[in-house]
This record gives structure tokens, sequence and C-alpha cells, in this order.
């Protein structure tokens, strides 16, 4: 059964900090990664998604790697700002080995406040 | 172009009592996913749909869950004899394809059952 471990569960930081966000699965066998943003009250929002044969994707201010192999992934978020303070949730799609399985399993996130 | 849209945002229902739940995916997305988040706890999977292929029930707590997919596009997520224990925020994702493509959720119904 995949496994999905985000540390830390919650991190408070001042505006302007570059910070990582970590993401550990058990099963490496997976077709891709997916980080998302959720605000209080309301849905997810899709940031990066890295596919398994990719080492890193980047989008503006957010940067997010893959290791397959060790089952890791981080979030870089550059010059942080109080915009960015919500839960950031990493999941995975896939990892039964030697079967089919779709499925996104997620982590239980990590909750960010950047103080202005 | 509209994202994936959920109906209702809120229901309040009584113990025992039966409710639908509703998503609307993006159009042309031949995958969809229901989820339920609890207060303090992580998504928990439910069921996956993808084009005619039979679902993944892996997920569903209770033979009192059932979803189905109507002509590949709407789904209803349907519970019956509500439990307080089913009081949470239901989520729907699609996604063009089940693997290696990115996956958008709708911004839930947030169900309490009281």
């Amino acid at each position: 059964k995949q496994e999905v471990t985000q540390i830390p569960a919650a991190l408070s930081v001042p505006e302007g900090e570059n910070l990582v966000l970590n993401c550990s699965f058990t099963d490496s066998a997976i077709y891709n990664l997916q980080w998302f943003r959720q605000d209080p009250g309301k849905g997810l929002t899709s940031l990066l998604l890295i596919q398994s044969s990719q080492r890193e994707q980047t989008s503006g201010r957010l940067n997010a790697s893959l290791d397959k192999s060790s089952g890791r992934s981080t979030l870089y978020i550059a010059a942080s700002q109080p915009g960015d303070s919500a839960t950031y949730l990493c999941a995975v799609n896939g990892g039964l080995s030697g079967g089919s399985n779709y499925k996104l399993t997620f982590g239980k996130g990590t909750l960010l406040t950047v103080n202005p | 172009g509209a994202g994936v849209s959920q109906s209702p945002s809120n229901k309040v229902t009584e113990k025992g009592k039966d409710v639908e739940l509703r998503c609307d995916p993006i159009s042309g997305h031949t995958a969809l996913y229901w989820y339920r988040q609890s207060l303090g706890q992580g998504l928990e999977f439910l069921i996956y749909f993808q084009g005619n292929s039979a679902p993944d029930k892996s997920g569903l707590p209770s033979d009192r869950f059932s979803a189905e997919r109507t002509g590949g596009s709407v789904s209803t997520l349907t519970i019956q004899r509500t439990q307080q224990e089913d009081s949470a925020v239901y989520l729907c994702a699609s996604s063009p394809l089940l693997e290696n493509t990115e996956a958008f959720f709708g911004q839930g119904t947030r169900l309490t059952v009281v």
C-alpha cells in the first residue's frame, strides 16, 4: 500500500525567506507526483506535476524535484510572500507494484504561514 | 474554459437521509476521481472512473456509498442512510487520462449530517 508522508506538518516563516517542503512515499513505482495548494475552505489548486521520468519542474517561484528511487520530492518556494500561506499537499499517482493503480495517494499536507 | 464543477457547495442533511452529490468534470477529461476530506484529516480516495472501463471502487467505505458516471461525463456520488461520520468535504477531480496527466479538482461539497 502506497503511503505518503509530508514534513513538516506546519511551518511559519517571515516574508522573503526561501523554504523547502518535503514529501516521501513508500512505493517508488509511481507514474507521477503532483503538488497542490489548498486554501481554507477551498478545493485544491494544482501547482506542479512531475512525471516519473523527470527530475524537476519549475513554475515561477516554485521548483519541485523528484528522486523516484529514494521515494522523495521537495517543493522549493523562493522569496516567500504572505499570499503563499496555505496548506501544500503532495500526491503520488500509482505505486502498487506489480499492478495497475492510478489513484492519487495524498500526504496530510504542510500548513505554511508566511508572516509579513 | 470551465473547471470542475461540484454541486451543491454545501449540504446539510438529517441522519438517515440519502444524499446525492454531483460532479461535472472538465470537458474531454476521461478520468474522474472522488475523494473525501474529513476535518483535520488527509484526502481519502473513494472511487475513480476511466472511460468505459470498470471503476475502481476500492476506496468506498461501506455499501451505503455508490457512484455512477453517465455518458462518460457527469458523475453522481450517492450516500444512503447518512451517518454523522459521513460529514466531510467531498472533492471531485478530473484529468485527461489516468496516468501522466494533471488532475484538476473542484471546490468540493461540504456535507454536514445532523
